[in-house]
């Protein structure tokens, strides 16, 4: 049973498109995080979003934490070919000390 | 900074055979993890070690056994591969255990199992 579930688990757009990635879970999270991993490389962390609510802004990366701490979003504004990569959200559910993953995002953009 | 070096970056077993992936660390971190990922399901984690002589299963333990040799130190061990444990594997460390702790990557293991 996969805690956190990602969607859409591809996505191919045009340079200079919006996309967003959802993250979502039934569990409540104290925290989640998105990674963002390059082929034949591990993941690289780009957020952590802690509180409900949450939103924090990383250049054109838009990231939102759900009110309930269940779920997550990442907003890309006007893609670029730099973006291209596999998307990961991550967290450690409640009451235990375990980092686990969602199913991760694909993502290419076309030049 | 080399950071979490894993050993080796490839290999390829024969179903029966054993071998142990190396990683180690050089963050002074207290907290290391094994994960294996696979298409389209993201990272699961095999087991983890909060701090030095401690280890704990994860999502997918069986089949492998984990040695937290040294702070710097984790391996993963296959006793007998099978070819369900052809993946990817990735080592993984931070400062402390819990969340918003930053995990930090190796570059990865490809394992084959024929």
């Amino acid at each position: 049973t996969q805690l956190l579930e990602q969607s859409p688990q591809f996505l191919s757009i045009q340079e200079g498109e919006n996309l967003t990635v959802y993250c979502n879970s039934s569990s409540v999270f104290s925290s989640l995080q998105w990674y963002r991993q390059e082929p034949g490389e591990g993941p690289v962390l780009l957020v952590t979003v802690v509180t409900g609510g949450e939103v924090k802004k990383l250049k054109r990366l838009t990231f939102q934490f759900g009110d309930a701490r269940k779920d997550s979003s990442l907003h890309i504004t006007a893609a670029q070919p730099g973006d291209t990569g596999l998307y990961l959200c991550a967290g450690v559910p409640s009451g235990t000390y375990k980092y686990i993953f969602g199913t991760g995002t694909r993502l290419k953009v076309l030049a | 900074n080399a950071g979490v070096t894993q050993t080796p970056k490839f290999q390829v077993l024969k179903t029966g055979q054993s071998m142990t992936l190396q990683c180690a660390q050089d963050m002074n971190h207290n907290s290391m993890y094994w994960y294996r990922q696979d298409p389209g399901m993201g990272l699961r984690l095999i087991y983890y070690s909060a701090s030095e002589g401690t280890t704990d299963k994860g999502e997918v333990p069986n089949g492998y056994n984990v040695s937290r040799l040294n702070k710097r130190e984790f391996s993963l061990r296959l006793e007998s591969a099978a070819p369900s444990q052809t993946s990817v594997y990735f080592c993984a460390s931070s400062y402390h255990r819990g969340n918003n702790e930053k995990l930090f990557f190796g570059s990865g293991t490809q394992l084959s199992v024929l």
